[in-house]
């Protein structure tokens, strides 16, 4: 098994710019999780999915969107790229009431 | 007040010493504690999956679980230089909630 496999490992963007960060995972878990992580600020979820078709906020969501067509396939598309969004990104999965397995991360630059 | 807290460090130990990580947090609905271990430029991997309080133990790591005082430890015996990494503790309610992060701590294992 692959695990959760996140495309792409960086990016830079010019602000005002749009993009998609891909996960997918290979374990046939419900839950994914879209986190960023900031130095010193731990990890913030921007949108979890509790299956197919079903999407939901997390902490901050607040320019970016998500959508979830398969199990396997969960999206996070930043639109209008702001400075704010430079990140670390990680995407998990989970059975739901247990640990995460989380991603290689895409680390993100806006400029 | 943060759900979680955690913090954050640096911590630097002589290898084989014993280490003590410690989060503290606020939601008593807590039910399932988890501590990552997350090496540099990567993401977080479950080192210890704790569900309500108690002791786990699993090789050289120890995981400690006292919901009265709403505080989890982790122990770790006999350190190496290659438990240096940022640990993060997360823990949450249960089914399809969502999981709250510790900022994480950073350690260092002197050989």
């Amino acid at each position: 098994n692959a695990g959760v496999t996140q495309t792409p490992k960086f990016r830079i963007l010019k602000i005002g710019q749009s993009m998609t960060l891909q996960c997918t995972q290979d374990m046939n878990h419900n839950y994914m999780y879209w986190y960023r992580q900031d130095p010193g600020m731990g990890l913030k979820l921007i949108y979890y999915s509790v299956g197919a078709g079903i999407t939901d906020k997390g902490e901050v969501p607040n320019g970016y969107n998500v959508s979830r067509s398969t199990t396997e396939d969960f999206p996070l598309r930043l639109e209008l790229a702001a400075p704010s969004q430079t990140s670390v990104y990680f995407c998990a999965s989970s059975y739901g009431d247990r640990s995460l397995y989380f991603g290689p991360g895409t680390r993100l630059t806006v400029t | 007040q943060k759900e979680v807290e955690q913090d954050p460090g640096p911590l630097s130990v002589p290898e084989g010493a014993i280490v003590s990580l410690n989060c503290t947090y606020s939601n008593s609905a807590f039910q399932y504690f988890m501590w990552y271990r997350q090496y540099s430029r990567k993401g977080p991997e479950l080192l210890m999956y704790t569900y309500s309080s108690g002791n786990k133990e699993d090789g050289r790591f120890t995981a400690q679980v006292d919901k009265s005082s709403k505080y989890i430890s982790l122990f770790i015996r006999d350190s190496q230089p290659s438990d240096s990494a940022t640990y993060l503790c997360a823990m949450s309610e249960g089914t399809g909630n969502q999981f709250y992060f510790g900022t994480g701590t950073s350690l260092t294992v002197i050989p």
